[in-house]
């Protein structure tokens, strides 16, 4: 089975700073990563995910994200937060095979806290 | 895009009752739908995943005659909670997957049990 380790529960920032909301991953065979966002008492909406080609991803709400297959690790950043990025964000993996994407293995997400 | 439609978002319910959650894929065909759990500041524990048309498989500890999922048609995807007890006041979501548009969450049901 994947693990996925989000290692900052909290990440607290001043509104206008760069942020960066780190993300590791386990597994020997290829994978597909997502990150997510999740608003209080809402659903998850999807920022990027990142299938193949490009290791660079960009998202919505200007996040972009970073695919290090040697370091196993899919780092989201943005280089200035707004207040309305106040969330919490969990990154995610699967292992694809064949026509399925299969299920999603969560971290256990990281409260991002944006200051005025 | 592809939107999946959750009801009801809040439900509270007395010990003892049944409460069915609904999720359905709107414009595109869900050949698999995931049930989470979560707790609060907690992330998102997967209870079941289903198929169209076949019985759902259900994750380690999680209880098939308590939580009851039905994927009857490639649209619609219920989680019926039986006989609920306060301990199953929870978040839950459900999740879509469609190959060409990944996976889609629904908007959660805040569940509470009195």
């Amino acid at each position: 089975a994947q693990s996925v380790t989000q290692l900052d529960s909290q990440v607290p920032v001043f509104e206008e700073a760069p942020v960066e909301l780190r993300c590791n991953y386990s597994s020997s065979v290829s994978v597909y990563l997502f990150w997510y966002v999740q608003y209080p008492n809402q659903g998850l909406q999807l920022l990027l995910k990142y299938l193949s080609g490009s290791t660079l991803v960009k998202g919505i709400n200007g996040f972009e994200a970073e695919f290090n297959k040697s370091q196993t690790s899919f780092h989201l950043r943005k280089p200035s937060v707004h207040i309305s990025d106040t969330a919490e964000y969990f990154c995610a993996v699967s292992e694809g095979r064949g026509s399925t994407l299969g299920r999603l293995y969560f971290g256990r997400g990281t409260q991002l806290t944006v200051w005025p | 895009g592809a939107v999946v439609s959750q009801h009801p978002s809040r439900v509270i319910c007395k010990s003892g009752t049944s409460v069915k959650i609904e999720c359905r894929s709107l414009d595109f065909q869900a050949t698999t739908m995931f049930w989470y759990r979560q707790f609060p500041k907690q992330s998102l524990m997967l209870m079941a995943t289903s198929n169209e048309g076949s019985k759902a498989t259900y994750e380690q500890g999680v209880e098939k005659d308590k939580f009851l999922i039905n994927h009857a048609s490639l649209t619609l995807s219920t989680l019926t909670v039986t006989s609920a007890h306060p301990e199953d006041s929870s978040f839950y979501i459900c999740s879509a997957e469609a190959r060409h548009y990944g996976y889609t969450f629904g908007s959660g049901t805040r569940l509470t049990v009195v």
